[in-house]
This record gives C-alpha cells, structure tokens and sequence, in this order.
C-alpha cells in the first residue's frame, strides 16, 4: 500500500486568489490522479497527473483553472486558480497502480 | 456513456449480514473497487475484482459478474463502526476510475 499526505489540509481563501495543494506519496506510483468532492456527493475526477508533461483534464476542467504539476512519481501539486465560492470543496489526490488507488486526507478549501 | 449504479442508503442492523449491490456500464473495464469513507475522511480502499467471482477479506467480501455488469459487496458481523458510505468503482479502458454515488450505511444497535 501506498500512504499519502496532503498540505493544506485546509484553508480559507478570499475570492480571487489561487491555493497550490501538495500530494506527496511514500513510494513511487504509476499514476496520481486529481478529485473533487462536494459534501455528500461521490467523487469527481479533475484530471489525471502526468509525470513529466501536462496533465490529463476532464470534461469541465481546464488547465488555466486548475494547473498541475508532477514532477516525478512521488509529487504532484494541484492549483486552484482565481477562487470563487463555488471552488468550495474538498480536494483529494489519489496514486497508484492499475490494482489499488490510495487517497490522501484531502484539503477543504472555503472560499469567502 | 459510462454508469455506475448503487442504492442511495441502506440500513441494517449491529451483527447483521448486508449486501450492498452495484451495476455498471462503462467503456472497458479493468477491474472493480470497492471502498469505505467515513464522513469527513478520505475514502479507504477495501477490495478490488477484476474475475468473476468471490473474493474474501475478514469480515467483507465482494463478488464481481463481468457478463452481469455486478458486483456486490458483503459486510458480515456488522458493528457500529461500520456505519459509513461505500463507494463501488470502475477502473475503465484508460485505467481511470469511475465512480458511483455511493452507499450510505447506517448501522443500528
């Protein structure tokens, strides 16, 4: 299994700002991987992180918005760009391989 | 498109058996996880199928038909801890992973 850490765990941001959120994994993984989740609701994928080139978005997100890095197979950093309060949420980075994906504690961020 | 389904809450009893079911359509599949988040906490994985059958681990068990697009996920000897969401996802043909809403399971003494 692989443990993972997240900073922040939380924050309070004002509008227009932007947060970097750090994933650090104890051992190397194949693939990292970006998520929201809005209280009560199931996960939603942001975009994949690619060691050594760009990130992966989903339907929805865009790298001006939501710019990643990786890197290397143990990193990554999400940003979350020009906050509004409709950014509120919790982020959650998850690594791995093709059998297992381990989630790190996840950072709530409040946007005011 | 992709779906994955699961019931919204169950309830069951402390010491009890419950299954919670999952159906899912998805653009290949690369196998089927199942896991557990408490409120307020990541989720914390409890198993992975990726053959057809019953794959057993302690108190829990899943069990996974790829011609049926199912799975199940078996609690038994419930305990009060176990009151959580359960989570089933697909691992699709980009090996990303598909999630459904989630089960909410409330266990009562």
């Amino acid at each position: 299994s692989a443990v993972i850490s997240q900073k922040p765990s939380r924050d309070i941001c004002q509008r227009g700002t932007s947060l970097t959120i750090q994933c650090q994994v104890d051992s190397q993984v194949t693939m990292m991987f970006w998520y929201r989740q809005q209280p009560g609701q199931s996960l939603t994928l942001i975009a994949t992180a690619n060691q050594g080139s760009e990130a992966t978005y989903e339907s929805g997100f865009v790298i001006d918005k939501f710019p990643i890095s990786r890197p290397n197979l143990t990193f990554s950093t999400l940003t979350v760009s020009n906050m509004s309060p409709e950014d509120s949420s919790i982020y959650l980075c998850s690594g791995g391989g093709e059998y297992e994906q381990y989630f790190g504690p996840g950072t709530r961020l409040t946007v005011t | 498109g992709q779906n994955i389904d699961q019931p919204t809450e169950m309830t069951a009893t402390e010491g009890a058996i419950v299954q919670i079911n999952c159906t899912y359509q998805t653009s290949g599949f690369n196998g089927l996880f199942w896991y557990q988040q408490h409120a307020g906490e990541a989720p914390t994985f409890l198993s992975y199928n990726v053959l057809d059958g019953l794959e057993e681990k302690g108190r829990f068990s899943s069990f996974l038909s790829r011609s049926k697009g199912y799975s199940y996920l078996l609690l038994k000897e419930l305990q009060m801890k176990d009151s959580a969401s359960y989570l089933c996802a697909v691992m699709d043909s980009n090996y990303q992973l598909i999630w459904g809403a989630g089960t909410k399971l409330i266990i009562k003494p």
